[in-house]
């Protein structure tokens, strides 16, 4: 059975660095085709792409974010860590992260996210 | 970056109703076109993937067809657990790309 869970924290300060991670079961991210994504979506709000990491390391970004998002991996620990600076208010959302292999070409699987406030 | 436009935003039907949602690419995807539902406090789910593949699972009154810019989301029946919010998403290239969603609603 595959499963991906997210965690990090709950609320995070404006200017502050949000760490987020991904921990995943029943696949593995060293298995070619294998990828994982973050995708965010803010209360009330449509669905937005962040980051990918795939298998063999190569990494893509949003457009509008790369400046300030940084996406790993740990494959020996089943993890995929999202790294966003500068946290702002309008980044309150709640974060997944999915799984993207390159048989379906689309977001199987889903964690169930995780609700980050960004607030003083 | 590739834009998704659906349409409508929202839509109200009543169950037994067949019901279509589109998405316009702003260029040419070929059939990496997906589908997901969302219902209210939940992860989306995959319904359709590379436009008119059925994820396993789900119901074949779900389907889906288009290629190129244009596709559209069929339910030939609606059900009452199909009231929830519908996204498209483009996987031809990186950014991925979301629809901003349809809210399907009980007339």
């Amino acid at each position: 059975q595959v499963t991906l869970r997210e965690s990090g924290p709950a609320l995070v300060k404006p200017t502050q660095t949000l760490t987020l991670t991904c921990t995943f079961s029943g696949f593995s991210l060293s298995t070619s085709g294998m990828c994982v994504s973050w995708i965010r979506q803010p209360p009330g709000k449509a669905l937005e792409w962040l980051a990918r990491i795939d298998w063999d390391d190569d990494k893509y970004y949003s457009t509008s974010l790369e400046t300030r998002l940084t996406i790993s991996k740990d494959t020996s620990k089943n993890q995929v860590v999202l790294t966003v600076t500068n946290m702002d208010p309008a980044d309150t959302a709640t974060y997944y992260c999915a799984r993207e292999f390159a048989g379906l070409t689309a977001f199987d699987i889903w964690g169930q996210g995780t609700m980050v406030t960004v607030s003083s | 970056d590739i834009q998704m436009t659906q349409s409508p935003s929202s839509l109200s039907a009543s169950v037994g109703d067949r019901v279509t949602i589109t998405c316009r690419a702003s260029q040419n995807i070929r059939s990496y076109l997906n589908w997901y539902q969302q219902k209210s406090g939940k992860a989306p789910k995959l319904l359709i993937y590379v436009a008119s593949s059925l994820q396993s699972g789900v119901p074949s009154r779900f389907s889906g067809s288009g290629s190129g810019t244009d596709f559209t989301l069929t339910i030939s029946s609606l059900q009452p657990e199909d009231f929830a919010t519908y996204y498209c998403q483009q996987s031809y290239s990186t950014p991925r790309t979301f629809g901003r969603g349809t809210k399907l609603e009980i007339k």
